[in-house]
């Protein structure tokens, strides 16, 4: 029982390489989400995509960009990674529904340290 | 814009203690849906409970219970009787139209033994 899988869990980077974190889940879910946790902060939206193809700024998009490859899968890329990006990242899943709202299925995170 | 404020940081309470912890939200749209999630020192999330705008029923699952009241726009969250396995990280999270879903900082629980 897989749900959602991302892909590294722990990856440590320098100031100003490039990262790509990958996030799929296999429960055929259309709303897909990028967070990032913080100490005190809770977790904050980075990205959202609602189906295939389909991406929307969260609270915090800023030094991001996502790619929604197909239904299962939703990355989210690091440019230029900054020491102010180090966090736990968090991808997410659910059904999309106006009527119903479907609670997340999340994935384990990873954690992400930048020197 | 919407928002979710947990302003309970951190609570400590005794074991068997009865603990509640608060959320208040805001937000322009007449249906949404609130949630909460349990995040364990191990780190994963675990979904709680939704409530959807339309149904303010209190509900009761084992030891916790929660409170949903629109006139104060509050889903409060009570545990009785806690257990030391009840420490974690609570969060509570709102809904919109939009799809998106917003979480409040959190509840730090320490259930002292």
């Amino acid at each position: 029982n897989a749900g959602v899988t991302q892909t590294p869990k722990f990856q440590v980077l320098k100031t100003g390489q490039s990262m790509t974190l990958q996030c799929a889940q296999d429960m055929n879910h259309n709303s897909m989400y990028w967070y990032r946790q913080d100490p005190g902060m809770g977790l904050r939206l980075i990205y959202y995509s609602a189906s295939e193809g389909t991406t929307d700024k969260g609270e915090v998009p800023n030094g991001y960009n996502v790619s929604r490859l197909n239904k299962r899968e939703f990355s989210l890329r690091l440019e230029s990674a900054a020491p102010s990006q180090t966090s736990v990242y968090f991808c997410a899943s659910s059904e999309y529904s106006r009527t119903i709202g479907q609670p997340q299925h999340f994935g384990d995170g990873t954690r992400l340290s930048i020197l | 814009a919407q928002k979710v404020t947990q302003a309970q940081t951190e609570i400590s309470v005794v074991e068997k203690e009865d603990v509640t912890l608060d959320c208040v939200y805001e937000t322009r749209d007449t249906t949404y849906y609130l949630f909460w999630y349990k995040q364990p020192p191990s780190g994963e999330l675990v979904f709680l409970i939704r409530r959807n705008s339309f149904d303010e029923q209190n509900e009761i699952s084992g030891r916790y219970s929660w409170n949903f009241q629109k006139s104060t726009s509050s889903f409060n969250f009570t545990i009785t009787a806690s257990q030391v396995v009840d420490s974690a990280v609570y969060f509570c999270a709102l809904k919109g139209r939009d799809d998106k879903i917003i979480f409040g900082k959190g509840t730090r629980l320490h259930i002292l033994p």
